[in-house]
């Protein structure tokens, strides 16, 4: 039972665009939101987070939106750049939960 | 070097073998995290221990798997009488808050397994 899902497992991008990934959730009583970001061989690393009470949520770079009554989330990278490339990883939790529900991640890769 | 650490990165182990990992988190994270990752998947819950109390377990932790923290700090997963299904990387994971705006949970690098 995938409560959260990533739908495109490959996203291709030049450098200097606009990467877009997306995720859908299913699960209502999800609150809060974060993409992670993982090289080859190495642990998750945090990028950005947004709580329902958003609908965006900006860091530089990368720009979060969420959609709650589509139950939909996108991570906005612009402008990409090769140093991108990794997988991106969604995921959910609720309030007052001690887990995260992860997507299966969206490999991007930004050509030079 | 103040992140969580994982040891040891790769374990190679015949089925039927126990295997330990070892975590040591953040040093002023109470909250210690235990996650699996297989190919092609997100990264799987597996259990959660605040302080030394494990307070969460996830069916994927089978009576084969146990966790520890006996002193709140460093963290232990031990895998008995492993089988090929228990290939994957195993990532620890550390937060001094639970989950809310701003929060988030700091990953090891991860520590693989493959069983043959």
């Amino acid at each position: 039972d995938q409560q959260v899902k990533q739908n495109s497992p490959s996203l291709s991008v030049q450098e200097g665009r606009i990467s877009i990934l997306n995720c859908d959730y299913t699960n209502s009583m999800f609150d809060y939101f974060l993409w992670y970001k993982k090289y080859p061989a190495e642990g998750p690393t945090f990028l950005i987070s947004i709580s329902s009470i958003k609908d965006k949520n900006e860091d530089g770079r990368f720009t979060v939106f969420l959609n709650k009554s589509a139950k939909h989330l996108s991570l906005h990278i612009v402008p990409s750049q090769p140093g991108d490339s990794a997988v991106y990883f969604c995921a959910a939790s609720e309030t007052g939960a001690n887990n995260l529900f992860f997507g299966t991640g969206t490999r991007l890769t930004v050509i030079p | 070097d103040t992140g969580v650490s994982q040891d040891p990165r790769h374990k190679i182990t015949k089925r039927g073998q126990n295997v330990t990992f070892r975590c040591d988190p953040i040093s002023e994270h109470n909250r210690l995290y235990w996650y699996r990752q297989t190919l092609g998947q997100g990264p799987e819950f597996l259990t959660y221990f605040q302080n030394e109390a494990q307070l969460e377990k996830s069916r994927l932790l089978s009576d084969r798997f146990s966790a520890e923290r006996p002193k709140g700090s460093f963290s232990t997963l031990e895998i008995q009488r492993t089988e090929q299904g228990d290939s994957a990387m195993y990532l620890c994971a550390s937060s001094s808050q639970g989950f809310s705006s701003g929060n988030t949970i700091y990953f090891g690098e991860g520590s693989w397994l493959t069983v043959v």
